[in-house]
């Protein structure tokens, strides 16, 4: 069985300042992990996922994360937040990159402050 | 453009109703799936569809009934049964080995 824990229901940050947002799952099998992105009253949007390819996995928007296996931890980072970041993300984990048990952490709502 | 068009975006349901959320996609994927998001609780399966004329229940799926016809629809009704039916209902699609997408959600509320 898998399971995502995303520490931080709520996150502030200065415009340009750095982004950190964590995510640590735990997985039966090696995990396949996803960053999604959902803005107010729309559906989610797949920001990067990581596929055992590489550790470091690079998205859109300037997002990325690095997948540590010893921390079992997938935090998202951006270098400089901008005021169009705000939004609510949430972190994923499957054990295939298909596969229909898709579970989801609790969210974390990214407010910037100008 | 391909994409998951959800309808209607905003439903009422009175009491003792069912209803029925449209969900239809253009994307030719094989799998459809159907979430529903509280606010604090994140996303939870409700059901899912590998192929045509075929779904499993996923870990909510009490309350609620889906089919599958054809490979572009996977409806869902939300039953009289289902005793706390408000919240923010997200379809999503995916072909094999891909991430899954979603559309823009239907809201619904009790009247």
């Amino acid at each position: 069985a898998q399971s995502v824990t995303q520490l931080g229901s709520h996150v502030s940050v200065s415009e340009g300042a750095l982004v950190l947002l964590r995510c640590n799952y735990s997985s039966s099998v090696p995990p396949y992990l996803f960053w999604y992105v959902q803005y107010p009253n729309q559906g989610l949007q797949l920001l990067l996922k990581y596929t055992s390819a590489a550790t470091l996995v690079k998205g859109i928007n300037g997002f990325e994360a690095e997948f540590k296996k010893s921390e079992t931890s997938f935090h998202l980072t951006k270098p400089s937040a901008h005021m169009s970041d705000a939004a609510e993300y949430f972190c994923a984990v499957s054990a295939s990159i298909g596969n229909e048990k898709l579970t989801f952490g609790t969210g974390t709502r990214l407010t910037i402050i100008p | 453009d391909g994409g998951i068009t959800q309808s209607p975006k905003y439903l009422f349901r009175k009491e003792g109703q069912n209803v029925t959320l449209s969900c239809e996609q253009n994307l030719n994927h094989d799998a459809m799936y159907w979430y529903r998001q509280d606010p604090g609780q994140g996303l939870r399966l409700i059901y899912y569809s590998q192929i045509v004329n075929d779904f499993q229940k996923g870990d909510i799926a009490e309350g609620y009934s889906v089919s599958r016809e054809k490979k572009e629809s996977f409806p869902l009704t939300v039953t009289s049964a289902q005793k706390n039916p408000t919240a923010f209902y997200l379809c999503a699609s995916s072909m094999a080995f891909q991430p899954q997408h979603f559309g823009d959600g239907t809201r619904l509320s009790i009247l």
